[in-house]
C-alpha cells in the first residue's frame, strides 16, 4: 500500500496564506480523490475538501484543494488566515480497494 | 443533518473483549458505506474497518484484521464493531465515520482503553 507524507507543523501569521503539502508514495495522486479534514483540539474531524478540491456546505472558500501530478501531491491552501484556523489538518486518500489511507497530520499555527 | 452517536468504549483488560456501536440518523442509512476510524492519544488519524452499505463487503486494517469485526443493523440505522483479543496499542478514541455524498461526517468519538 502506499503512504501519504505531511510537514509535521506549519505556521503563518494572521491574513497570511499557508500551503499544506500531502505527498503520496506510489501509484498517482490523480488515481484516487483526495479528501481534507479539519482537527481542533479536543474535537472530532470535519472534512473540508473532498474529492480534490470541492468544499462542502458552509465551509468558507478561504480553503481550496488541488493536486500536481508532476510531484504527485496534493495540496491544502488556506487564505485570509485567521486564529480560528488553527487546528491539526490530515489529507486522506484511498486504494483501489477503497481502503483508506490517512496522512500523518499537520499542526497549523496562525500567530 | 447527518449525526452519529458512538458508545461502548470504556476500560477493559489486555486480552479481553468489547463492542462498541454507532447510532446513525440524518441520512439514509442502508444507502453509504460506514468506516471506523481511530485516533491514539495525541496521535494522528488511522483507518480501523470498512463495511458496505448491505454488508457484504468488509475490510479491515492489517493491525486489527483477525481480531475485530465489523457489521451492521440496517433495521436499527446502527453499526457495530466487534474487538477482540484487545492490545494496549488498541488504546484509542474511535469515531465512526459516514461518508454520504462524498463528503465523510464523524461522530464524537468513544474511548476504549486497554489496561489491567
Amino acid at each position: 500500500n502506499f503512504m501519504l507524507t505531511q510537514p509535521h507543523s506549519v505556521s503563518e501569521s494572521p491574513g497570511k496564506t499557508v500551503t499544506i503539502s500531502c505527498t503520496r508514495s506510489s501509484g498517482s495522486i490523480a488515481s484516487n480523490y483526495v479528501q481534507w479534514y479539519q482537527q481542533r483540539p479536543g474535537r472530532s474531524p470535519t472534512t473540508v475538501i473532498y474529492e480534490d478540491n470541492r468544499r462542502p456546505s458552509g465551509v468558507p472558500d478561504r480553503f481550496s484543494g488541488s493536486i500536481d501530478s508532476s510531484s504527485n501531491s496534493a495540496s491544502l491552501i488556506i487564505s485570509g488566515l485567521k486564529t480560528e484556523d488553527e487546528a491539526d489538518y490530515y489529507c486522506q486518500s484511498s486504494d483501489s480497494t477503497n481502503r483508506v489511507v490517512f496522512g500523518g497530520g499537520t499542526q497549523l499555527t496562525v500567530l | 443533518e447527518v449525526q452519529l452517536a458512538e458508545s461502548g468504549g470504556v476500560v477493559v483488560q489486555p486480552g479481553g473483549s468489547l463492542r462498541l456501536s454507532c447510532a446513525a440518523s440524518g441520512f439514509t442509512f442502508d444507502d453509504y458505506t460506514m468506516h471506523w476510524v481511530r485516533q491514539a492519544p495525541g496521535k494522528g488519524l488511522e483507518w480501523v474497518s470498512l463495511i458496505s452499505w448491505d454488508g457484504s463487503r468488509t475490510d479491515y486494517a492489517d493491525s486489527v484484521k483477525g481480531r475485530f469485526t465489523i457489521s451492521r443493523d440496517n433495521s436499527k440505522n446502527s453499526l457495530y464493531l466487534q474487538m477482540n483479543s484487545l492490545r494496549s496499542e488498541d488504546n484509542a478514541l474511535y469515531y465512526c465515520v459516514a461518508v454520504v455524498l462524498a463528503t465523510a461526517f464523524w461522530g464524537p468519538g468513544t474511548l476504549v482503553t486497554v489496561s489491567s
